[in-house]
């Protein structure tokens, strides 16, 4: 059974850094493309990155990029997202998810990122 | 980017009724679309991916249709548990994007 399982979020500060990680089980995680998608509450889903299955590519969103960093330890099968620089605007729920030809096949359950002083 | 406008917002149906959500993309996307179920308090679930292929699992009363800037999900004999938001998704190019979304709710 594929399962994805974020881990790391919770309250902090504008300004400050988070990193979110995301433990992988169920398939052969060096295999995929992964990705963070996030929703604000109440909002509607916004892609936040991408990263190719060996690492070596990656791709951002545009209300990230500079600030956030996807990677992944695929001897860990483990998926990273370091979030700097949190602005008030970041606060969502961040959900892990394993790509799949484009479409996102399967999702983490998500974990809570709130920034606010 | 390329612009996803979902339609309606929201939509109120009856139980064994046939629903259908839209999504139309600001350019040609080539069927490189999904379509996503999410329940309250859960995290969204693949229904459909290129535009008409149903995901391992899906309810076969789920389909999809369309081609390049049209495309439509339909729920055939709409059932209690199918209450929830559906969201579109082109990955035809970067960056993805989403659809803001339709409320499904029971008459």
């Amino acid at each position: 059974e594929v399962q994805l399982v974020e881990s790391g979020g919770g309250l902090v500060q504008p300004g400050r850094s988070l990193k979110l990680s995301c433990a992988a089980s169920g398939f052969t995680f060096s295999d995929y493309n992964m990705a963070w998608v996030r929703q604000a509450p109440t909002k509607g889903l916004e892609w936040v990155a991408s990263i190719s299955y060996g690492g070596s590519n990656t791709h951002y969103g545009d209300s990230v990029k500079g600030r956030f960093t996807i990677s992944r330890d695929n001897a860990k099968s483990t998926l990273y997202l370091q979030m700097d620089s949190l602005r008030s605007e970041d606060t969502a729920t961040y959900y892990c998810a394993r790509r799949s030809y484009g479409s996102y096949d399967y999702w983490g359950q998500g974990v809570m990122v709130t920034v606010s002083s | 980017d390329i612009q996803m406008t979902q339609s309606p917002a929201s939509l109120s149906a009856s139980l064994g009724e046939t629903v259908t959500i839209e999504c139309r993309a600001s350019e040609d996307i080539y069927n490189g679309l999904a379509w996503y179920q999410q329940k309250p308090g859960k995290s969204p679930q693949l229904l459909i991916y290129n535009a008409n292929s149903l995901h391992t699992g899906v309810p076969s009363r789920f389909s999809g249709s369309g081609s390049g800037t049209q495309y439509s999900l339909k729920i055939n004999s709409l059932q209690s548990e199918d209450v929830a938001s559906y969201f579109c998704q082109q990955y035809y190019d970067y960056p993805d994007t989403f659809g803001a979304g339709t409320k499904l709710e029971l008459k």
